[in-house]
């Protein structure tokens, strides 16, 4: 069974600051993805990284892959309240059918 | 909206019952996959159909079953309700082999009491 594990499982900050969420596998993973959920609703994908060693940025946030296709991290620069809420990685194996998702950091962004 | 559609939305039902939650996928996906969100938890997965057939299987206790139909739209089925199945159950369409990425409803929010 491959497992994600993220850290922290929760964050709190003010709004301007900067948070790095870690997600961790003993695994290998084909393609990571990360979701963000509001409350009351699905997740919503943020970002896939498919190559190890790969960064991608998408406006405040930037999202790396690790060079071992094992591990990953979400950065938010400069932090808004809108940015708040439960932030999953999603990690999938070769057969790539199935995504094992991580236990989620929930980020609180305070004005 | 991501094109997934769940009902209901809330169900509130006593130990012991039977409930079923249906998903209708996004048009033109074929695979549909239900996850179960305990509070404030991460997702576990517990079933993936792709056009009408068992894809792969997650930690789906015996007393749950699902399908998909003809029609695609497919029914996650709970029986014998424990005080511990109270969760939030999704379901996503998409997924490999279009671009991997899944899209979510909104939801149905089981109570057990």
């Amino acid at each position: 069974t491959q497992l994600l594990e993220q850290s922290p499982q929760f964050l709190s900050i003010q709004e301007g600051e900067n948070l790095t969420v870690y997600c961790n596998s003993s695994s290998v993973f084909s393609s990571l993805q990360w979701y963000r959920q509001e409350p009351g609703e699905g997740p919503v994908l943020l970002v896939t990284v498919v190559t190890g060693g790969e960064v991608k940025k998408l406006k405040r946030l930037t999202f790396q892959f690790g060079d071992a296709r094992k591990d990953s991290s979400l950065h938010i620069t400069a932090a808004q309240p809108g940015d708040t809420g439960l932030y999953l990685c999603a990690g999938a194996g070769a057969a790539g059918n199935k995504l094992t998702f991580g236990g989620g950091t929930r980020v609180l962004v305070k004005p | 909206d991501s094109g997934v559609t769940q009902t209901p939305k809330h169900l509130i039902t006593a130990t012991g019952q039977r409930v079923t939650l249906r998903c209708s996928p996004r048009s033109g996906d074929l695979s549909v996959y239900w996850y179960q969100q305990s509070l404030d938890q991460g997702l576990q997965f517990l079933i993936q159909y792709y056009n009408g057939e068992e894809r792969a299987k997650g930690n789906i206790l015996e007393r749950f079953s699902a399908q998909q139909f003809p029609d695609l739209h497919s029914e996650l089925n709970l029986s014998s309700l424990e005080l511990g199945d109270s969760a939030l159950y999704f379901c996503a369409s998409g997924g490999l082999p279009n671009t991997g990425e899944l899209f979510f409803g909104e939801g149905s929010r089981l109570t057990v009491l």
